[in-house]
């Protein structure tokens, strides 16, 4: 089955340590994107990326460093800088044109 | 700009009530328009969609029409369960040349009461 994989699931945070965040996806999508949502909120953009070696900031990317090497994967670190980090985060890809975004399951971070 | 406003919640309905959740655009171009589902502590699942004015997407029971002349995107289903308790998201893509294209609403929080 083609998917978003998301991991991992649940992920703790010490004070001054970056921390990645997994998504890797098997639809050939050639865009993808990392969210953050905080309870009871809606989605904010973090990054986005339409294809490999590319990526644009979103709306609240500072804190947040990504990376696209491979067309599969898109990695989000989480780093020091990121003073609230506590949130839900989602990843999702999608084709070009007037396509739905598919979404991961999520990777819930929380402060240690 | 392109933006999705929808309605405030959460609502509260008791089992086979009716729902509506509101969903309202603004867009650039000619969009598709979507519903996304969301249950506690999973991602956004597609529901369904409409990709030009006067489709009707539909999915479960829940139906949306393309309203192009009031910019609306309205969520209904006739009578609601216990299970569709969840999160609900209406989105939109309209792809410019360079950018995101994708937007979505604040959310709107369903609870169904036997």
């Amino acid at each position: 089955d083609g998917g978003i994989t998301q991991s991992p699931k649940y992920l703790f945070r010490k004070e001054g340590q970056n921390v990645t965040l997994s998504c890797e996806q098997n639809l050939n999508h050639d865009a993808m994107y990392w969210y953050r949502q905080d309870p009871g909120q809606g989605l904010r953009l973090i990054y986005y990326s339409q294809i490999v070696n590319d990526f644009q900031k979103g709306d609240i990317a500072e804190g947040y460093s990504v990376s696209r090497e491979k067309k599969e994967s898109f990695p989000l670190t989480v780093t020091s800088a990121q003073k609230n980090p506590t949130a839900f985060y989602l990843c999702a890809s999608s084709i070009r044109g007037l396509q739905p975004q598919h979404f991961g399951d999520g990777t819930r971070l929380s402060i240690l | 700009g392109n933006s999705v406003t929808q309605m405030e919640g959460p609502v509260t309905l008791s089992e086979e009530a009716f729902l509506t959740i509101n969903c309202t655009y603004t867009a650039t171009g000619y969009p598709s328009l979507f519903w996304y589902v969301q249950y506690p502590g999973e991602g956004l699942q597609l529901l369904l969609k409409a990709t030009k004015a006067d489709d009707k997407g539909s999915n479960k029971g829940f139906e949306a029409t393309y309203r192009k002349e009031t910019t609306s995107f309205h969520l209904e289903k006739g009578s609601v369960q216990v299970s569709d308790s969840a999160v609900y998201f209406c989105a939109l893509s309209d792809p410019p040349n360079t950018g995101n294209q994708f937007y979505f609403g604040t959310g709107t929080s369903l609870t169904v009461i036997p």
